[in-house]
């Protein structure tokens, strides 16, 4: 059971450039967030998903893009990096039948913009 | 919009003994759910403890136990007996009973167990 996969690890990139943050999860889970830490921070909310073809901002969405066109993957997108992104990225997913449940993270990608 | 306050930056504790990290919160509803993870070194998000809004009894796991006290919005975290390997940073976090996997959290303690 792989749980939540996050790929890449890490990543370097310029200012300007795009690329997109993969999440994947086996566990058929309806929700999936993802979350940027800052040095010093905890979690923020960049964007969810309640379930396939939904998505939905949070508190940090700008700058990056999502979409759920399966239920086992919500990759995130990052247009044109900037140095203010450089940050480690977390992807999350439980099961929506049951409130309350255990919310599982993904090991984090950690970005560099230069 | 929710809030989660950890006003202790950093803590420390000697070896077996006990420590308590405070959490406090803002919320105007009812159900919800309140979580403490543990992140060491590694990054990783370890999930130590969860606490339900309508149960008035105090979560337990092991040797980490939660104050809760609903009416005060204060969900501290007590870890007995201390171990070299509790060090790490820990996050208090909220999420609303139909938040999904969405959660709100504090600025996170980093934890110090002295040998």
């Amino acid at each position: 059971n792989a749980g939540v996969t996050q790929t890449p690890k890490f990543q370097v990139l310029k200012t300007g450039q795009s690329m997109t943050l993969q999440c994947a999860q086996d566990m058929n889970h309806e929700y999936m967030s993802w979350y940027r830490q800052d040095p010093g921070m905890g979690l923020r909310l960049i964007h969810y998903s309640v379930g396939a073809g939904i998505t939905d901002q949070g508190e940090v969405p700008n700058g990056y893009n999502v979409s759920r066109s399966t239920t086992e993957d919500f990759p995130l997108r990052l247009l044109s990096a900037a140095p203010s992104q450089t940050s480690v990225y977390f992807c999350a997913s439980r099961p929506g039948h049951i409130s309350g449940n255990t919310i599982y993270f993904g090991e984090g990608s950690w970005l560099t913009v230069v | 919009a929710q809030t989660v306050t950890q006003s202790q930056p950093e803590m420390s504790v000697q070896e077996a003994e006990t420590v308590t990290l405070s959490c406090t919160y803002d919320t105007s509803e009812s159900d919800y759910y309140l979580f403490w993870y543990k992140q060491p070194p590694s990054r990783q998000m370890i999930l130590v403890i969860r606490q339900e809004a309508y149960k008035q009894q105090n979560a337990t796991e092991n040797r980490f136990s939660v104050n809760f006290q609903k009416a005060a919005k204060s969900f501290s975290l007590k870890i007995s007996d201390s171990q070299l390997g509790d060090a790490a940073m820990y996050f208090c976090a909220y999420a609303r009973e139909t938040s999904g996997s969405r959660l709100t959290f504090g600025e996170g303690t980093q934890l110090t167990v002295n040998p």
